[in-house]
């Protein structure tokens, strides 16, 4: 049982430059979830899906995007990379939105230079 | 918006001591509680959780505490050891216009345990 897999782990983006962090699920979570970490900010929300097909913005969503084709995997995508964006990026799943357990994927730590 | 802020941001102690991190929210409706534990280049894992209905809840060397009239809670770590060196996160829950429920995360404190 992998849990929530992110791939890559590290990653170093030039500005301008586009790249898609991978998010997979193996326990039928309907509702799935990107974060973004940054030192000192505690985890923001970027974006989230209650289900395959239905995505939604959080908190700070601009300079994302997200598809959610199947239960299984949410892809985020950042089209123009810039400085702003360099953090830790976790995926998280969970059962439900009420207050359920959100399991985290290992993080994947960009950084846009 | 919904706030969570969360103190201290780092805390040292001997093994064997108690440590205790509080965290205080802004939303009068949230309703859930949950502290997370992050382990050096691994994601947040859940290691105890509260709901408003409950005013204390232990799991082991772990209890949190809930305060819903002064609207802060506490984690509270009895008999430390190095292995709960780590950051943790305290989270409330607060819905969104859609109706969807979110967390809303503290800034984290850094525990360290020395030996």
């Amino acid at each position: 049982n992998a849990g929530v897999t992110q791939t890559p782990k590290f990653r170093i983006l030039k500005i301008g430059q586009s790249m898609t962090l991978q998010c997979a699920q193996d326990m039928n979570h309907n509702y799935m979830y990107w974060y973004r970490q940054d030192p000192g900010m505690g985890l923001k929300l970027i974006y989230y899906s209650v289900g395959a097909g239905i995505t939604d913005k959080g908190e700070v969503p601009n300079g994302y995007n997200v598809s959610r084709s199947t239960t299984e995997d949410f892809p985020l995508r950042l089209e123009l990379a810039a400085p702003s964006q360099t953090s830790v990026y976790f995926c998280a799943s969970s059962y439900s939105d009420k207050d359920t357990e959100a399991f985290f994927g290992q993080g994947t730590r960009l950084t846009v230079v | 918006g919904e706030n969570v802020e969360q103190h201290p941001s780092t805390l040292s102690v001997q093994e064997g001591d108690s440590a205790v991190i509080k965290c205080t929210y802004s939303d009068s409706a949230s309703n859930y509680f949950p502290w997370y534990k992050q382990e050096l280049g691994k994601g947040p894992q859940l290691i105890i959780d509260i709901r408003s209905n409950v005013g204390e809840k232990k799991d082991q060397r772990i209890a949190v505490t809930l305060n819903k009239t002064a609207k802060h809670f506490s984690l509270h770590i009895t008999e430390t050891q190095p292995e709960d060196s780590a950051v943790y996160f305290c989270a409330a829950s607060t819905r969104m216009n859609t109706g969807f429920q979110k967390l809303v995360f503290g800034t984290g404190t850094r525990l360290l345990v020395s030996p």
